[in-house]
């Protein structure tokens, strides 16, 4: 069975710092897509970025990067140059391959920028 | 675009009333799901959809139902509402070639006393 998880409950960072937010996974489909959705406090819920198990190159979207080390299969979510505005949940999920396309979410990272 | 909507933003149940959460999109995509958000907590997937006239149970799907009759309305009906079932419901879509992509609601927020 396909599992997420975070173990980073909350993290501070300094405006303008980098950080790294943890997230492993387990799955025994050789197939899958991992994907980190943002939660500000206002409650809606962001698409940030998206790994595929077969793709050679990490992942990027502007200051969002995955690290995705697929023998410890892990896919960290690292953040450049933190703004005040990323202060927010962030979560972790994973989709099997298949034609089920179930969507399973990690129990989150609240990161909170200081200035 | 309105995207997927939600409806009701909120609603206080008494225990044993039963509710239908409507939710629907406009951007013709073929996946749909339903989860829930405990305070404090990640989402739960309650159930999903791959298309029309097919659903299936997610990790909690106890107390809850669906269907699917069309590509744009996937309603959530929860019978005999217990204490345990309050949270924030949000339902969300993907194209077919975005698989896992989730395009969200705004949630709905549900108290059960």
């Amino acid at each position: 069975a396909q599992k997420i998880t975070q173990t980073q409950p909350g993290m501070f960072v300094q405006e303008k710092e980098a950080v790294t937010l943890d997230c492993t996974y387990d799955t025994s489909d050789p197939s899958y897509g991992l994907f980190w959705y943002k939660q500000p406090s206002s409650g809606e819920m962001i698409f940030l970025i998206y790994q595929g198990s077969y793709d050679q190159q990490n992942a990027t979207e502007g200051r969002y990067s995955l690290n995705f080390q697929k023998a410890r299969k892990s896919a960290n979510l690292v953040i450049s140059a933190s703004q005040l505005g990323d202060s927010a949940m962030y979560f972790c999920a994973m989709r099997e391959g298949g034609a089920t396309n179930k969507l399973i979410f990690g129990t989150g990272t609240l990161l909170a920028v200081q200035p | 675009n309105a995207g997927v909507t939600q409806t009701p933003k909120f609603r206080i149940l008494k225990i044993g009333q039963s509710m239908t959460l409507q939710c629907t999109q406009d951007m013709n995509h073929n996946y749909m799901y339903w989860y829930r958000q405990d305070p404090g907590m990640g989402l739960k997937l309650i159930y999903y959809s791959v298309g029309a006239g097919i659903t299936d149970k997610g990790e909690v799907p106890n107390g809850y139902n669906v269907s699917r009759s069309t590509t744009e309305d996937f309603p959530l009906r929860l019978e005999l509402a217990a204490p345990s079932q309050t949270s924030v419901y949000f339902c969300a879509s993907s194209p077919r070639t975005a698989p896992g992509e989730l395009f969200f609601g705004e949630g709905s927020r549900l108290t059960v006393l």
